[in-house]
């Protein structure tokens, strides 16, 4: 089957913009929908992104999902970084075989 | 107003069999593409998918896990049940259950520690 890789930690400061990559291993990260996920310390993980690009509910613009088929990756983007968003990302997409596949999970530190 | 919750033994022994319960409403399992996933994350790791069900009683399950896991559902009951078989202490984790239409995970429950030691 195939993995989702995202590297393992990222960190910016306040107010400068962040980009968390998830590469897909083996066939298109077009075929399969993407989300992303934010996991803070405690607590379960809820939804960002969905289909790819969609904010969830709540979620602010400064939130912003694409894919690129030239690198078969998935990006999530936060642009004007808060403190508040220092947090776990997972991505997260399937296939026909398994219909749910995490990412590793990409700890952002805010500083 | 969706909600999902986990209960289960918060503590098992090696080799014993692990059975958790994920009970939820706002939505039904008898609706055409509605789904439930279960989803482990060790102390401190990432994210593991185990298994889901969705509302035609297809059951899915991870490739690595498949053998040691069963998951089932009671409509009449609005409930989800993961087995575990042969628990370890690598089992140790906290056990989340998830609302899964479309293959999203979009309502997630608070979780549920279960610490596997003799």
């Amino acid at each position: 089957n195939f993995m989702l890789t995202q590297p393992h930690s990222v960190s910016e400061s306040p107010g400068k913009t962040v980009t968390i990559s998830c590469t897909r291993s083996s066939g298109s990260i077009g075929s399969n929908y993407v989300q992303w996920y934010q996991q803070r310390p405690g607590s379960a993980p809820t939804t960002v992104i969905s289909e790819d690009n969609q904010r969830a509910s709540g979620v602010p613009d400064r939130f912003s999902g694409s894919i690129d088929s030239s690198s078969n990756s998935a990006s999530l983007t936060i642009s004007g970084l808060k403190t508040e968003d220092e947090a776990d990302y997972y991505c997260q997409s399937y296939n026909s075989r398994s219909p749910v596949v995490f990412g590793g999970g990409t700890k952002l530190t805010v500083l | 107003q969706v909600t999902v919750r986990e209960s289960g033994p918060a503590l098992v022994k090696p080799t014993q069999t692990l059975t958790l319960t994920c009970t939820f409403s706002g939505f039904s399992l008898t609706t055409s593409g509605m789904c439930v996933s279960w989803i482990r994350q060790p102390p401190g790791k990432a994210l593991e998918w185990l298994a889901l069900i969705d509302w035609d009683d297809e059951k899915y399950y991870s490739t690595s896990l498949k053998n040691r896991l069963t998951i089932s559902k009671d409509t009449s009951k609005n409930q989800v049940v993961l087995t575990m078989t042969n628990m370890d202490s690598d089992d140790t984790a906290t056990y989340y259950c998830a609302r899964t239409r479309n293959r999203h995970l979009d309502y997630w429950g608070q979780g549920t520690l279960v610490t596997v030691s003799s």
